[in-house]
């Protein structure tokens, strides 16, 4: 079935250094990818997304890269800051236009040392 | 403009009870969908309403249902509660579709006692 798979599990960066996470998916008809940051006690809340028919994306210091071949997209956080510490979760829509659905990967838990 | 709300916050049930969870979508957005998270874990897809209609659903027993009504709000009914529905059961809304921003509620606390 459509599965989305991410890592690492867990991440601790120093503050200012980046961060990358990865994911890969499975089903091959998927052509939307979006990452959520989830802080304790919150809900997920969007940060960024791609759509297959580009290769990257950037808004200020995140950007998603993507590679359709291999099936794989991830999310870089440069310059990271401590209130970047949260648990991200990256998705991606699988199925048809009136039947899809966004598969979750399992989430990251970045933590950034002051 | 209100983001998507959802209700109650925090909702403690005993094992057998039915629960009832509510929630609002931003307005103009006519899909909701409804996500169990367990402590420690991931999202999972529970169901996708849209104009009204279920679209999907994911891999849970038929005890878990809901509606959409005319509004678009939705409400997530959950029958014959067990302990591991214990949860925060978390509500998003889009435009049109999974294919389009989806932007989440705070969440409802599921505690079975």
């Amino acid at each position: 079935g459509e599965n989305v798979e991410q890592h690492p599990s867990t991440l601790s960066v120093q503050e200012g250094d980046s961060a990358v996470i990865k994911c890969t998916y499975s089903d091959s008809a998927s052509n939307y990818f979006p990452w959520y940051k989830q802080e304790l006690g919150k809900g997920p809340q969007l940060i960024i997304d791609i759509r297959s028919n580009v290769g990257e994306k950037k808004d200020q210091r995140i950007a998603v890269t993507l590679n359709k071949t291999a099936k794989h997209f991830s999310l870089h956080i440069t310059e990271t800051q401590p209130e970047d510490s949260a648990v991200y979760f990256c998705a991606a829509f699988a199925g048809s236009g009136n039947t899809g659905k966004l598969i979750f990967g399992q989430g990251t838990t970045l933590q950034v040392k002051p | 403009e209100a983001g998507v709300t959802q209700s109650p916050t925090h909702l403690i049930k005993t094992r057998g009870q039915q629960a009832t969870l509510r929630c609002s979508p931003i307005s103009g957005h006519t899909s909701v969908y409804w996500y169990q998270q367990a402590l420690g874990l991931g999202l999972q897809f529970l169901l996708w309403y849209d104009e009204g209609e279920e679209r999907n659903r994911g891999n849970f027993p038929p005890r878990f249902s809901g509606r959409q009504f005319p509004n678009y709000s939705s409400e997530l009914n959950v029958n014959a509660l067990e302990l591991e529905d214990s949860a925060l059961y978390l509500c998003a809304s889009s435009f049109e579709g999974a294919r389009t921003e989806a932007f989440f509620g705070q969440g409802t606390r599921l505690t079975v006692v």
